[in-house]
């Protein structure tokens, strides 16, 4: 148990579908991030949120859409997405700026169909 | 030019032999270096981080900041099985919450 916790743990849905992935974190952290995990290719950083607010949007398509309603948890809200977005999504956390180990969750593997 | 670089494998080694993991990157201004270890549909889990150059020593693992060379090294001594798994690089700069990550390394321990 990592103290982040992901779900679902699998997820497949059609291109015209709408879901959400959700991330929790019992660690007390004030940073939480997204990730996309695609074969063989370096983790890619989506978004990052501090203190609940956005401070960081790596070009990712509108299709993607986060959520912090608060420090504990973070959503990913999905729609109109493409088979080429099927990858593992992760979502990790940390303490407020100035630390950098990140803790993951197990991350929701996403199939677009 | 990506930031962190890193050489996919597969590693393949014999039980009880030492292996090395190796990074290299481009952006002088990284200075926290980080290495995770992630078994197979888990998510990463962290398993030693440096501050600027030098070693730390942690059990069965040494890491390596080389910073005048840009290159980070993650040695297990007397390998096991229970090692197999894809090591990551990681890096990030002070204070910024952000971290670059190496593609990943996949290590084959056999018994």
């Amino acid at each position: 148990e990592t103290g982040v916790t992901q779900t679902p743990r699998h997820l497949v849905m059609g291109m015209t579908n709408k879901k959400s992935l959700k991330c929790e974190q019992h660690l007390g952290h004030n940073a939480m991030y997204w990730y996309k995990q695609s074969a063989k290719k370096p983790l890619e950083l989506m978004f990052v949120y501090s203190l609940e607010e956005r401070v960081e949007n790596n070009s990712v398509p509108s299709r993607f859409s986060p959520e912090c309603p608060n420090s504990s948890h973070l959503f990913l809200h999905l729609h109109t997405l493409q088979p080429e977005d099927s990858a593992l999504y992760l979502c990790a956390s940390s303490q407020a700026a100035g630390t950098t180990e990140a803790f993951f969750g197990q991350g929701t593997r996403l199939t677009v169909v | 030019q990506k930031e962190v670089e890193q050489d996919p494998g597969p590693l393949s080694v014999p039980e009880g032999a030492i292996v090395s993991l190796n990074c290299t990157y481009s952006n002088s201004a990284f200075q926290y270096f980080m290495w995770y270890r992630q078994y197979s549909r888990k998510g990463p889990e962290l398993l030693m981080y440096t501050y600027s150059s030098g070693n730390k020593e942690d059990g069965r693992f040494t890491a390596q900041v080389d910073k005048s060379s840009k290159y980070i090294s993650l040695f297990i001594r007397d390998s096991q099985p229970s090692d197999s798994a894809t090591y990551l690089c990681a890096m990030s700069e002070r204070d910024f919450n952000k971290f670059y990550f190496g593609s990943g390394t996949k290590l084959n321990v056999k018994p």
